[in-house]
């Protein structure tokens, strides 16, 4: 399997409930990112990871936790979401975080709704 | 943080029509690169460029970067449906600890048969 590859696809939680989204990716890639994609605005940087490491993190509320146990996996757990927490969550992953023309590598995301 | 204005917002035409959208900042862009997500799907990379004043063709699509390198435009010939789908232009800028990539709001194309 190539490319990068998210799931779960669909992910419907309840405001107290505690769910993980998982991002894995099989391109040899040293930097991961989380992205928050909602209607009518631009894609939001969420988190950086460069060879484990968190680099980036871009004023996100603590109810949202990321995890890169190494530079293959990502993880996103989510506690005590609010409503306003549904949207598209994509992850993405790029052959490092310095390089400025480092295209980034998208997987098809997860569309969280939060009731 | 670079603001991305991208423009129309919504394109709806006919298949076989040409179409042109934008891609506009106040700030210089150090690079800039296009991305198409499709729906259900996460963007995908058409194109980077560098230069002011480079063009790049891909297919039916002509990337061409201002000068100033302040806007970028994506041109399409003789769209057809496989056209539809979201368009984003993303600027490169130095974080705390990296670049990052700042996307515009994007441009929906849909390509009507």
């Amino acid at each position: 399997e190539t490319g990068v590859t998210q799931t779960p696809r669909h992910l419907v939680m309840g405001m107290t409930n505690k769910k993980s989204l998982k991002c894995e990716q099989h391109l040899g890639h040293n930097a991961m990112y989380w992205y928050k994609q909602s209607a009518k605005k631009p894609l939001e940087l969420m988190f950086v990871y460069s060879l484990e490491e968190r680099v980036e993190n871009n004023s996100v509320p603590s109810r949202f936790s990321p995890e890169c146990p190494n530079s293959s996996h990502l993880f996103l757990h989510l506690h005590t979401l609010q409503p306003e927490d549904s949207a598209l969550y994509l992850c993405a992953s790029s052959q490092d975080s310095q390089g400025r023309y480092s295209p980034l590598h998208f997987g098809n995301g997860t569309r969280l709704t939060v009731t | 943080t670079q603001l991305l204005e991208q423009s129309p917002q919504f394109l709806s035409i006919q298949e076989g029509e040409n179409l042109t959208v934008y891609c506009n900042s106040s700030s210089v862009f150090s690079s800039l690169q296009w991305y198409r997500q499709e729906p259900g799907e996460g963007p995908v990379l058409l194109v980077t460029v560098v230069t002011g004043g480079e063009v790049k063709k891909l297919k039916r699509l002509t990337f061409q970067f201002g000068d100033a390198r302040k806007d970028s435009s994506l041109h399409i010939t003789a769209a057809q449906p496989g056209d539809t789908g979201l368009y984003l232009c993303a600027s490169s800028y130095s974080g705390a600890g990296s670049y990052q990539l700042t996307f515009g709001k994007g441009t929906k194309l849909s390509v009507i048969p």
